[in-house]
């Protein structure tokens, strides 16, 4: 099964709105951590988590990673028409490789 | 301090056709990986060099991708023959440690 599934798949808000995205995963982790890749452009590190955090704040960001649930949220406020992209979720499993295990990401819109 | 170097950008050739894609990583950082997204899908792990020797190639997707390190500083993925299949963006990123990943820009590449 696929690690760190997102969804929404695609949003769309207005500018000044809040954004969240929810992402879930299925083996123990030791982090997750949130990218972005604006349209076809490189991959951008947001926010790391590690597992025994519950919540974290960068800016406008938040993220909450619930261990019980195997899920974590990604909550942009305020919204800009720059935070227009995608934006992936990431595991690196619990005594395993390095190795990422990213979603198919949700797509964000943010209309001006 | 540079980032994670990748060329070119975007390559188009057509299929049967050989691509060589660069990564630069970061100066000094032993981990590299490389990951491919194709159009629409996930993000997948391909590979990870630690300095020169390969780590983990669990997720070359077959004996047409090669991927070398030699020396330890910039690595190569070649596809040889290209397929209309392998059309999408391959990412790379390094690490030091765990000091967490910088990924580059990405080659997108399209195979005709």
């Amino acid at each position: 099964s696929q690690q760190g599934e997102e969804d929404p798949q695609a949003l769309s808000i207005q500018e000044g709105e809040n954004a969240t995205m929810n992402c879930s995963y299925k083996t123990s982790i030791n982090n997750l951590q949130w990218y972005r890749q604006n349209s076809g452009r490189g991959l951008v590190h947001l926010i790391l988590i590690r597992s025994n955090e519950r919540e974290k704040h960068s800016g406008r960001l938040r993220v909450t990673l619930d261990t019980s649930k195997k899920s974590s949220s990604l909550l942009i406020t305020a919204s800009r028409a720059a935070d227009t992209a995608s934006y992936f979720c990431a595991t690196d499993a619990w005594r395993g490789s390095e190795k990422l295990v990213f979603g198919k990401g949700t797509k964000l819109t943010v209309n001006p | 301090e540079a980032g994670v170097t990748q060329f070119p950008s975007h390559s188009v050739i057509e299929k049967g056709q050989t691509v060589t894609l660069r990564c630069d990583p970061i100066s000094g950082h032993d981990n590299l990986y490389w990951y491919r997204r194709v159009m629409g899908k996930e993000i997948k792990f391909l590979l990870h060099f630690v300095k020169e020797s390969k780590q983990d190639e669990s997720g070359m997707p077959n004996n047409r991708f090669l991927a070398e390190r030699t020396g330890g500083t910039y690595s190569t993925l070649k596809v040889q023959p290209a397929e209309l299949e392998d059309s999408g963006v391959y990412f790379c990123a390094s690490s030091q440690v765990w000091s967490g990943y910088t990924f580059g820009s990405g080659t997108r590449l399209t195979v005709v």
